[in-house]
């Protein structure tokens, strides 16, 4: 069963060190989303990706962080001087139509800002 | 004012109870709902969609009301591995939107023998 794949599943970094988490959608898929939850806190919009350009973000993702697909497969999101509070799981999701909006989340990426 | 919100929890309930879970959303343009399960530090999965009409899948079942914008899940018969948080979900998929999904904080099941 394809799935959504993400690396690396847990990164430790110091404060305001730059952090790339990368994602690789299942590959029929069209439409890419990175959320993000905090410990103990519910699961979180940041930003949603459709042919090659942010299509829409929420207030978390400010200019520190980005996204890329730099080439065909992959997916990433950026995080350029982390911050304590960036603590948190990072999820990518994909799906393969709009109206189809079923998401396939990866098993995430465990991030800690020390 | 909460988006999506949902019975705190913890439900405890014993091997082959019923138990329901509701939720309400605050966006009455909300198109899509949807209930996922998560469990212990790993990634949402979808438990079933739900639609005005109400629909089963095996012991559970979800039922939507526009009106109220609520929405619950019914467990029968709950099993040991039905332990997890259960998260409501809505799409709001109009418009420009690609449809970014809001999710609730979740309420976690656990069931005991």
């Amino acid at each position: 069963e394809p799935e959504v794949t993400q690396t690396p599943s847990h990164q430790v970094t110091q404060m305001g060190q730059e952090v790339i988490l990368r994602c690789v959608p299942i590959s029929n898929h069209l439409y890419f989303y990175w959320y993000r939850q905090i410990l103990g806190q519910k699961v979180e919009f940041l930003v949603s990706f459709y042919n090659n350009e942010i299509s829409e973000k929420s207030e978390i993702f400010d200019d520190q962080f980005s996204v890329e697909r730099p080439d065909g497969s992959n997916f990433t999101l950026k995080i350029r001087s982390t911050k304590l509070e960036d603590s948190a799981m990072y999820f990518c999701a994909s799906n393969p139509t709009e109206m189809n909006t079923e998401a396939f989340f990866g098993q995430g990426t465990r991030l800690t800002v020390v | 004012r909460k988006e999506v919100e949902q019975d705190p929890g913890p439900f405890n309930v014993p091997e082959g109870a019923t138990v329901a879970f509701n939720c309400t959303y605050s966006n009455s343009a909300s198109q899509s709902f949807f209930w996922y399960r998560q469990d212990c530090r790993k990634e949402p999965k979808l438990l079933m969609s739900v639609y005005s009409s109400g629909n089963e899948d095996g012991r559970f079942t979800a039922q939507l009301n526009r009106a109220s914008q609520y929405i619950s899940l019914l467990i029968r018969d709950s099993k040991l591995s039905d332990s997890a948080t259960y998260l409501c979900v809505v799409n709001m998929n109009y418009g420009g939107s690609q449809g970014n999904l809001i999710f609730g904080k979740g309420t976690k099941l656990s069931v005991k023998p």
